[in-house]
């Protein structure tokens, strides 16, 4: 029963538009979404994160959006650059087990030049 | 820098082989973790361990046990390997980020091959 789902496998978007990358939950005590950026040969490394008691978080050129209703965050990327070129993971975790992260299945996002 | 190092990048192993993925972590944090990454499947947890001798299963531990003797030091043990464990292992380990997120900070993994 996967709890995180990232329906779609991969995406591909052309330098200078807009990524977005969607991943669904199914519980709803969920308090924190985090996402993860994961390149060939390398652990992933942290990108974002948005508490539930936000709909929307913004550092650079990542945002990312929750909608706690729908049970739907989405990662938005402007302008895209190849450098994006990654899979990404969306994770997330409950107040009463923070220290344990649910990860779902990741996007390979490709950033054509 | 947070720095958490995998000291084997890449093993193969025969079945029924005794497997030790070891991991070390250089900036003091409490939790350390241990994750499998499957194609299709993301990351799934295997064990965890959130002080020094003390660890939790995760959602996978069956056929793994950890140690954590040193707050710095987690080890993945492999008793007997099987095909089935043939994948990408990644150890992290984590701080209470901003407004109190757990962010993990990765090591770059250990591919196994199990024949």
């Amino acid at each position: 029963d996967q709890q995180v789902k990232q329906n779609s496998p991969s995406l591909s978007v052309q330098e200078g538009r807009i990524s977005i990358l969607n991943c669904d939950y199914t519980n709803s005590m969920f308090d924190y979404f985090l996402w993860y950026k994961k390149y060939p040969a390398e652990g992933p490394t942290f990108l974002i994160s948005i508490s539930s008691i936000k709909d929307k978080n913004e550092d650079g050129r990542f945002t990312v959006f929750l909608n706690k209703s729908a049970k739907h965050l989405s990662l938005h990327i402007v302008p895209s650059q190849p450098g994006d070129s990654a899979v990404y993971f969306c994770a997330a975790s409950k107040v009463d087990s923070s220290y344990k992260l649910i990860f779902g299945s990741g996007t390979r996002l490709l950033v054509r030049p | 820098d947070v720095k958490v190092t995998q000291s084997s990048r890449y093993l193969v192993k025969r079945t029924g082989e005794k497997v030790f993925l070891e991991c070390v972590q250089d900036m003091d944090h409490e939790n350390m973790f241990w994750y499998r990454q499957d194609p299709g499947l993301g990351l799934r947890l295997i064990y965890f361990s959130y002080d020094v001798k003390m660890k939790e299963k995760g959602d996978i531990p069956e056929g793994y046990s950890v140690s954590r003797e040193k707050k710095e030091r987690f080890s993945l043990i492999l008793e007997s390997a099987s095909t089935n464990q043939t994948s990408m292992y990644l150890c992290a380990s984590s701080f209470i980020g901003q407004g109190g997120a757990n962010v993990l900070t990765f090591g770059a993994g250990s591919r196994l091959t199990v024949l």
